[in-house]
């Protein structure tokens, strides 16, 4: 069974763009949870979709959006982009999201200039 | 506030010993709680898992602990591997009060087992 995609691995754009980041959860599985990882704050939630409602979110600010699909296939937008935005944004799938494992993906390395 | 914690950046050990990982957390409203491992340019890895309805849970070489009113669990592997190197991150969420999506992760510890 194929794993979490996630396109593309690396981004670099520049302060003031907007930037789509895409997630292939695991076949099968629902729910797609959205983190961003920085040497300063460690892992952090975005955001958590299920059945294309977003469920769960974590402490961020309106900049960060995402959307799932009937597929659920998940896309995260950053818009107004800021150097602190510079992460490793990693997008993790799993069946229900309640107590089952979550399956990280690779993670796509966004650098902002 | 940290809400889960790992307060050693980095462990070292020998190969064949026995590596504890240490996590301490505050919320007492997490009741599910997890290891992930880390290698460099990958995405972490699930590793062991336990409810708050256990104090223990064992799998293979990996061990966790759980001291609910510590509020601290620890990972233990025996024997250390050289392959076991990586970062270990300790997570938490309140699974049974919502969803496990939103998990809290501590900032990780990284491991160096040396042969």
């Amino acid at each position: 069974k194929a794993g979490v995609t996630q396109t593309p691995r690396y981004l670099i754009k520049t302060r003031g763009q907007q930037v789509t980041l895409s997630c292939s959860p695991i076949s099968g599985h629902r729910s797609v949870s959205w983190y961003q990882q920085t040497p300063g704050q460690g892992l952090q939630f975005l955001f958590e979709y299920f059945s294309e409602t977003q469920r769960n979110k974590g402490n961020f600010p309106g900049r960060f959006s995402g959307r799932q699909f009937s597929n659920s296939r998940s896309e995260m937008n950053v818009s107004t982009l800021e150097l602190g935005d510079s992460a490793l944004y990693l997008c993790a799938s799993s069946l229900d999201a309640f107590t089952d494992t979550q399956y990280f993906g690779p993670g796509t390395r966004l650098t902002v200039l | 506030d940290q809400q889960v914690k790992q307060n050693s950046p980095s462990l070292s050990v020998q190969e064949g010993r026995i590596s504890i990982l240490n996590c301490d957390y505050t919320n007492s409203m997490f009741d599910y709680f997890l290891w992930y491992k880390k290698y460099p340019a990958e995405g972490p890895t699930f590793l062991i898992s336990i409810s708050s309805i256990k104090d223990k849970n064992e799998d293979g070489r990996f061990t966790v602990f759980l001291n609910k009113s510590a509020k601290h669990l620890s990972l233990h592997i025996v024997p250390s591997q050289p392959g076991d190197s990586a970062v270990y991150f300790c997570a938490a969420s309140a699974a049974y009060g919502g969803s496990q999506g939103n998990l809290i992760f501590g900032k990780g510890t990284k491991l160096s087992v040396k042969p």
